[in-house]
């Protein structure tokens, strides 16, 4: 079954250093989303893409952070600058084969990011 | 979106039938209601979902009132590696739209006990 691959499965940075998250999303998926995830805390919804651009962001989706589809397999986020509050599991997800909704998302298994 | 509510928490006893309830009674008519789940620090997995009638998969069946207020997701012989946090989300799915993101709430840590 095809799946939604992260690289790093963990990222260890200093406070305000750049980092980017890769994923490889489902072949032929049209739709990609980021969500975090702090330890203990609910899965937040950061940013969806579609047709490569941004098609909504929550307000934690700060001008740190930027989405990028650099090739017609990656997906990646990119954080500027980052700081201690960013630490967090980090998944992407993918829907959407056809220009239809009502599909479901499928998630990677993520990325930790730990910033010190 | 319409909100949900879930248990904290269930027990099941390996092999039997776990239902897991979900109330979300201001629901719209042209929302969804999507199950998944978390198993540890895992990516959330989908598992099923469904508008108005009731689905079947290889993983669970999804029941849903008539009212559509309420559902109840089954497993029906659960093992030791369903145990996870359970899930339900009620989304607007469209057409064309890009966005249609999921909003998790706590959910539901259910325990499958040997």
């Amino acid at each position: 079954e095809p799946e939604v691959t992260q690289t790093p499965s963990h990222q260890v940075t200093q406070m305000g250093q750049e980092v980017i998250l890769r994923c490889v999303p489902i072949s032929n998926h049209l739709y990609f989303y980021w969500y975090r995830q702090i330890l203990g805390q609910k899965v937040e919804f950061l940013v969806s893409f579609y047709n490569n651009e941004i098609s909504e962001k929550s307000e934690i989706f700060d001008d740190q952070f930027s989405v990028e589809r650099p090739d017609g397999s990656n997906f990646t986020l990119k954080i500027r600058s980052t700081k201690l509050e960013d630490s967090a599991m980090y998944f992407c997800a993918s829907a959407g084969d056809r220009h239809s909704g009502n599909q479901p998302q499928h998630f990677g298994d993520g990325t930790r990011l730990s910033i010190l | 979106d319409a909100k949900t509510t879930q248990p904290p928490s269930m027990d099941c006893a390996e092999g039997r039938a776990a239902n897991l309830p979900c109330n979300h009674s201001t629901i719209s008519g042209n929302e969804y209601v999507y199950w998944y789940r978390q198993i540890h620090s895992q990516g959330p997995q989908y598992i099923i979902h469904g508008l108005k009638n009731n689905e079947t998969n290889e993983m669970a069946s999804l029941i849903i009132t008539e009212d559509r207020k309420s559902s109840t997701l089954i497993l029906p012989h659960a093992t030791l590696r369903d145990t996870a946090v359970y899930y339900c989300i009620v989304r607007v799915m469209g057409v064309g739209t890009g966005a249609n993101n999921l909003f998790f709430g706590t959910g539901t840590r259910l325990t499958v006990i040997p």
